[in-house]
């Protein structure tokens, strides 16, 4: 079964500190991986997306994402956070559009 | 603008009734999803339909009820055989079931059962 892991709950960063928020997967073949965002009280926004090639994928809002399958991991970046990164980010795997694992969310703190 | 409507925002009933939550798109997705969030839990699916008059349980099927007889809608009903119906709900689409397709989603609907 395909499940996803995101290690760290909570992340406080100042603000035009880097970012990086991790991801780890369990599937058993190169799977299909997303980052959302979600703001408080909304719906979720697709981030980035990996379906197969360049394994560093650039999103929206300057997020970018590696995929290392030796690691099983698939971690958001951003050089350098703004006050308005402040958000909840969820990380998912699935072998198709319909049958996705969600992580259970990295809530973003950002200091001014 | 295309996009996926949740309607109510916010809704509140009491104990043992029944209620239906609202979901439309007008991206002329084939596949119409329902997720329940719960603090601490991420999304977990409830129902999904890839086309209209079919749909299958997700991981947390019991105590609610969904219908597919458009494209563009997917109304989600919460029974009260639902033990635990307090929670955030929310709506997704994607082209297709398969593929290289990401889910799209909808704003939301907040469900507070007194």
């Amino acid at each position: 079964a395909q499940s996803v892991t995101q290690p760290d709950i909570h992340i406080t960063v100042s603000e035009g500190a880097s970012l990086e928020l991790r991801c780890n997967y369990s599937y058993g073949a190169t799977p299909y991986l997303f980052w959302y965002v979600q703001s408080p009280g909304q719906g979720l926004q697709l981030l980035l997306k990996y379906f197969s090639g360049d394994t560093l994928v650039q999103g929206i809002k300057g997020f970018e994402a590696e995929f290392k399958r030796s690691q099983s991991s698939f971690n958001l970046r951003k050089p350098s956070v703004h006050w308005s990164d402040a958000a909840e980010y969820f990380c998912a795997v699935g072998a198709t559009a319909s049958k996705l694992t969600f992580g259970t969310g990295t809530r973003l703190q950002v200091t001014l | 603008d295309g996009g996926i409507t949740q309607s109510p925002k916010y809704l509140f009933r009491k104990e043992g009734q029944n209620v239906t939550l609202s979901c439309e798109q007008n991206l002329n997705h084939d596949a119409m999803y329902w997720y329940r969030q719960d603090p601490g839990q991420g999304l977990r699916l409830i129902y999904y339909s890839q086309i209209v008059n079919d749909f299958q349980k997700g991981d947390i099927a019991e105590g609610y009820s969904v219908s597919r007889e458009k494209k563009e809608s997917f109304p989600l009903t919460v029974t009260s055989a639902q033990k635990n119906p307090t929670a955030f709900y929310l709506c997704a689409s994607s082209i297709r079931r398969e593929g290289r397709n990401e889910q799209f989603f909808g704003p939301g609907t907040r469900l507070t059962v007194l």
